[in-house]
């Protein structure tokens, strides 16, 4: 168990639709990555937040935000969801002036 | 993020065998280099990482060689065991992107007894 929780674990949605994910990182870590995996895509950076601020941003498409709250933990927002959409999405989170993430269990996304 | 490539994408090894799985990067900024296990219906887990002020790390079976200058990096899996089955995943990165993880595409082990 890395400390770091995902809720929720399985989502079914239709097209067009939106949905939130949640992340809450480990205790005392500050930056929290959120990244989608796919069979084609495989692993892709998505968008980091550190401290509630964005930091960086990756391949996150413009239909996708995110967000850090003041407890430190994240929601990624995914709206006029596309079938494409499908796939795994994953929060990490790592603490401020370390390299090291650690990953949650993951949000199995299933847009039908 | 520029490419990490990641061979072989499968491997199959007998039970006390050794494995080894190559990344190369292209990033020149790239200074930290971890490699993750992913089993199945699992998140990624941090099993090694290495620095690039360091040649070479070692946690009891599992080793990993950087060498920059050639811009690749190798997991060393000894004496593999059933339950190092799993997908290994290389990755890189540096403080430009966040220290945002830029992912090979991932072995998918099979250690047989």
């Amino acid at each position: 168990d890395s400390g770091v929780t995902q809720t929720p674990k399985h989502l079914i949605t239709a097209t067009g639709q939106r949905v939130t994910l949640r992340c809450s990182p480990r205790s005392g870590d500050l930056s929290v990555y959120w990244y989608q995996q796919s069979l084609d895509q495989g692993l892709q950076f998505l968008i980091q937040y550190y401290n509630g601020e964005e930091r960086a941003k990756g391949n996150i498409l413009e239909r996708f935000s995110a967000q850090q709250f003041p407890d430190l933990h994240s929601e990624l927002n995914l709206s006029s969801l596309e079938l494409g959409d499908s796939a795994l999405y994953f929060c990490a989170s790592s603490v401020q002036g370390t390299h090291e993430q650690y990953f949650g269990p993951g949000t199995r996304l299933t847009v039908t | 993020g520029e490419n990490v490539e990641q061979h072989p994408s499968t491997l199959s090894v007998q039970e006390g065998d050794s494995a080894v799985i190559k990344c190369t990067y292209s990033d020149s900024a790239s200074n930290y280099f971890p490699w993750y296990k992913q089993e199945l219906g699992k998140g990624p887990q941090l099993i090694i990482d290495i620095r690039s002020n360091v040649g070479e790390k070692k946690d009891q079976r599992i080793a990993v060689t950087l060498n920059k200058t050639a811009k690749h990096f190798s997991l060393h899996i000894t004496e593999t065991q059933p339950e190092d089955s799993a997908v290994y995943f290389c990755a890189d990165s540096n403080s430009n992107s966040g220290y945002a993880l830029n992912f090979g595409k991932g072995t998918s082990l099979l250690v047989t007894p």
